[in-house]
């Protein structure tokens, strides 16, 4: 049953905690990446991995930190440098289906709540 | 990347088609145009994508005119269950980098 986890759904932390949550994907995709949503809004790129040991930062990296040490996952840590980590976060996977055309794939979310 | 422009929000009713447009006045010759539907509290899910004229699926049609500096995604006949946020995608092939804007907020009243 190929797809992509995130784990846990739920998520509750003190302020001031580090916190990692988890992405992982069996379709064999080169590409993962990790969002941000606050309510209401898009989603907000955080980072994004196009192959093993490779990320670049998104539009939102600071406060945030990633590792691809495997192509199947892809974990995100929420620092205490982060001063709003509150949110959904969203993992996602693509890959290119060949003449341009690429679809990605999104977990379902995990809602991180700091008090 | 190309910037999106879309519509806020929108209302329809059921069983009315709907056109939803992006401006995307800077793409470039190798970029894809793609579309995504979000439901609350779930990821986005993939609908279509084109590069240029139209491009039909199972639900939706794409409709992308010669200059592709916009382009169209057309559902029809929506029920109650196509209220979602839709998004506008503009990537290159070999570009991993996928951003997403704000999308448009459907509403599909009775």
């Amino acid at each position: 049953d190929g797809g992509i986890t995130q784990s846990p759904k739920y998520l509750f932390r003190k302020e001031g905690q580090n916190v990692t949550l988890s992405c992982e994907q069996n379709l064999n995709h080169d590409a993962m990446y990790w969002y941000r949503q606050d309510p209401g809004q898009g989603l907000r790129l955080i980072y994004y991995s196009q192959i093993v040991n490779d990320f670049q930062k998104g539009d939102i990296a600071e406060g945030y930190s990633v590792s691809r040490e495997k192509k199947e996952s892809f974990p995100l840590t929420v620092t205490s440098a982060q001063k709003n980590p509150t949110a959904f976060y969203l993992c996602a996977s693509s890959i290119d289906e060949g003449q341009g055309a690429r679809e990605a794939f999104f977990g379902q979310g995990t809602r991180l709540t700091v008090v | 990347l190309a910037k999106t422009t879309q519509p806020i929000s929108m209302d329809s009713y059921e069983g009315q088609e709907v056109n939803i447009t992006c401006s995307h006045n800077n793409i470039a010759t190798n970029d894809y145009i793609t579309w995504y539907q979000q439901f609350p509290s779930q990821g986005p899910r993939f609908i279509i994508q084109g590069y240029k004229t139209k491009v039909t699926n199972e639900v939706a049609s794409l409709f992308i005119p010669a200059d592709r500096k916009s382009s169209t995604l057309s559902l029809p006949r929506v029920s109650l269950s196509d209220t979602a946020v839709y998004y506008c995608l503009v990537g290159e092939a070999n570009n991993n980098d996928m951003r997403f804007g704000a999308g448009t907020r459907l509403t599909v009243k009775p």
